[in-house]
Formats: structure tokens, C-alpha cells, sequence
């Protein structure tokens, strides 16, 4: 079992839609969480960043954090054909950036 | 703020030769530097941690001699790829983090696309 899940994908949804992106992890000692966005032929942009439970809003994105059930979630309202892209979640048990356990990455399209 | 740069951006290269792609952090000091390669419809897979003036530690299944890393300066993080094969092709992305705000999390270069012939 893979310590991060996250559904590869691809998801598809139309401009305008709220688009819900999850990662579920196996390790209970990771307590600082991230989502990076991934264009293609590009490297990670970070989006957010959250530490522990709770929810952090950015604009048009949220993240949510349940430690309990070892799930985050990343919400983009109003969605736009430039956040097409590939979104992936990743954690750490220690503040730092000491090493990063990353998600496969889901690959998103809004369509026009 | 935050900004990680990596040259070159794309390079194509002889089997057995050897390329060399740097990272440089361009606002911030960089105290530790990350190397990862990714393949196509892949995550990333973490090659090695350097910090600054200290050797590389490498993951497992990674050789040392075939990545040759050199973090000489907190600004100036070196990946070697010594005589590169076919199979050596790929994404290769660095990342960086420091003190202070740059402490919380690692901030991506825009990545080298390696292709060996």
C-alpha cells in the first residue's frame, strides 16, 4: 500500500464547475500537507499549504485537512480552463521541508 | 518571492557523455536542495537531499556515481548525469527550501527534460 492514494484520474469537468480533488495517506504522523500544481513540461507551483486539521482558503481554492480520516481535499470554485493542469497533493511529518511524500497526481480539464 | 530557476531547460545528449544541469535559488538562500525525476504521467520520485556544503543523501535504488550532485553554495545546487544511457532519459526537477518562511515547504524549478540518444 502506497503511503499517499490519489486518483489519477483524469477528471474532465466544464468551466464553472467545482471541481473536488482528494488524497487519502496511511501515515498518522504527517502533519503538514501541500498541493502543488503541475503544468505540462513544467515544475510543481505550490498552491497551499496547511498544517493539521482544518480548512485554509486561498481565493478560488480551499483546502481541507481531516486528520481523523487521514483525508485532504482541494476545492476550486469557479473553475477556468487555465486551471487545467495536473494537481498533485503532498506531506511531511516534520516542518522543514524535510521530505516529501507525494501523491500520483490527478490530471485536470476544464472545458470551455 | 521564492523563485528556483534550472538550466538548461531541455537537452539532448550522446550516449556515454555526460550533462550537467544546475538549480539555482534566485531570492532566497537555499540551505537544502532536492533532485527528482519524473516520468511521463508520473509523480515524483526523490533522487537525493543536498545541503549546503554537505555530500548528497541519496534514496535507495540510486546510484551515487551515476548522480553526481554538488551543493557548493546556498544559491548553486549541480546534477551531474555521468555517462548517460537511453534509459537515463526523463524530467528531472530540483527543488529548494531555506529559513525563516522559505522553511515550510520546498519551492520546484521548472525542470530539465533530458533526452539521451
Amino acid at each position: 500500500q502506497k503511503e499517499v492514494e490519489q486518483d489519477p484520474g483524469p477528471l474532465s469537468v466544464p468551466e464553472g464547475a467545482i471541481v473536488s480533488l482528494n488524497c487519502t495517506y496511511s501515515n498518522s504522523a504527517f502533519q503538514y500537507f501541500m498541493w502543488y500544481r503541475q503544468y505540462s513540461r513544467k515544475g510543481p507551483e505550490l498552491l497551499m499549504y496547511t498544517y493539521s486539521s482544518g480548512n485554509k482558503e486561498d481565493g478560488r481554492f480551499t483546502a481541507q485537512v481531516d486528520k481523523s480520516s487521514k483525508y485532504i481535499s482541494l476545492f476550486i470554485r469557479d473553475s477556468q480552463p487555465s486551471d487545467s493542469a495536473t494537481y498533485l497533493c503532498a506531506m511531511s511529518a516534520i516542518q522543514g521541508a524535510q521530505k516529501l511524500v507525494f501523491g500520483q497526481g490527478t490530471r485536470l480539464t476544464i472545458n470551455p | 518571492g521564492a523563485v528556483v530557476s534550472q538550466h538548461p531547460s531541455r537537452v539532448i545528449c550522446k550516449s556515454g557523455t555526460s550533462v550537467k544541469i544546475e538549480c539555482r535559488s534566485l531570492d532566497f538562500q537555499a540551505t537544502t536542495m532536492f533532485w527528482y525525476r519524473q516520468f511521463p504521467k508520473q509523480s515524483l520520485m526523490l533522487m537525493a537531499t543536498s545541503n549546503e556544503g554537505s555530500k548528497a543523501t541519496y534514496e535507495q535504488g540510486v546510484e551515487k556515481d551515476k548522480f553526481l550532485i554538488n551543493h557548493a553554495s546556498l544559491t548553486l545546487s549541480t546534477l551531474t548525469v555521468t555517462s548517460a544511457h537511453p534509459e537515463d532519459s526523463s524530467f528531472y526537477i530540483c527543488s529548494a527550501s531555506g529559513s525563516g518562511t522559505y522553511q515550510e515547504t520546498q519551492y520546484f524549478g521548472p525542470g530539465t527534460r533530458l533526452l539521451v540518444l
